[in-house]
């Protein structure tokens, strides 16, 4: 079936680092894919997605390619905040499957002043 | 526009009782999911309905979660009796439905379960 495997965390870095996670899908069809974030406390929040091969996701700093061929769909941000601590999830939506959103297991990044 | 809303924020209860959880979707999405997300894990789905139908509750443990969404609106999940391992974070989220551009799922803060 669909999967998610992402980065395993947690990732530490100081305040104007560069950011990568990243996330790998298997699917049957052609999914959407997304990132997701999550604040201490909260639900989650949609980051950014990309609904067809070579889409660009963006919002905030963060970036994420839609790459068919590797599979992969890593986010990066050229220089994190200590705003940006968070959990961050990459998921995938397979319209052939109900929409069912099925998510990594998380990382954990936490950015130092 | 409002979120999605639920409610309690946090409940514990002890092993073998029951609990109910409440969900208010975004208005005028048909979709609405329940996960159940375990500490350290990302959310797994457990029921997925669209308007007052289900769609898919494969993952639902049937013999002790049940949900609802009897008018297309809002849903009550339940657990009973509850189990030590179904302590964790339930999240409820909904979406228009329909194709890509509409199946974005917006989440809400979830609701705690602390099972003793």
């Amino acid at each position: 079936g669909d999967s998610v495997t992402q980065m395993e965390g947690p990732v530490t870095l100081s305040e104007e680092a560069f950011l990568t996670i990243n996330c790998t899908y298997t699917a049957t069809g052609y999914p959407s894919l997304f990132w997701y974030v999550q604040y201490p406390g909260e639900g989650l929040q949609l980051l950014l997605k990309a609904t067809k091969a070579d889409d660009k996701g963006s919002n905030k700093g963060f970036e994420a390619t839609y790459r068919k061929e590797t599979t992969s769909f890593h986010l990066e941000k050229g220089s994190v905040q200590v705003s940006d601590s968070a959990v961050y999830f990459c998921a995938l939506s397979d319209r052939n499957n109900n929409n069912d959103m099925r998510f990594g297991a998380g990382t954990r990044l936490t950015v130092k002043p | 526009e409002a979120g999605v809303a639920q409610s309690p924020r946090y409940k514990i209860i002890e092993k073998r009782q029951s609990v109910a959880f409440w969900c208010n979707p975004i208005s005028g999405h048909a979709t609405l999911y329940w996960y159940q997300q375990i500490l350290g894990q990302g959310p797994k789905l457990l029921i997925q309905f669209q308007n007052n139908g289900v769609v898919d509750d494969s993952q639902l443990p049937k013999d002790r979660f049940s949900a609802e969404r009897l008018k297309g609106v809002d849903s009550t999940l339940k657990i009973q009796p509850a189990k030590l391992e179904d302590s964790a974070v339930y999240l409820c989220a909904s979406s228009l439905g329909g194709g890509r551009a509409k199946n974005i799922q917006y989440f809400g803060a979830g609701t705690r379960l602390s099972v003793l």
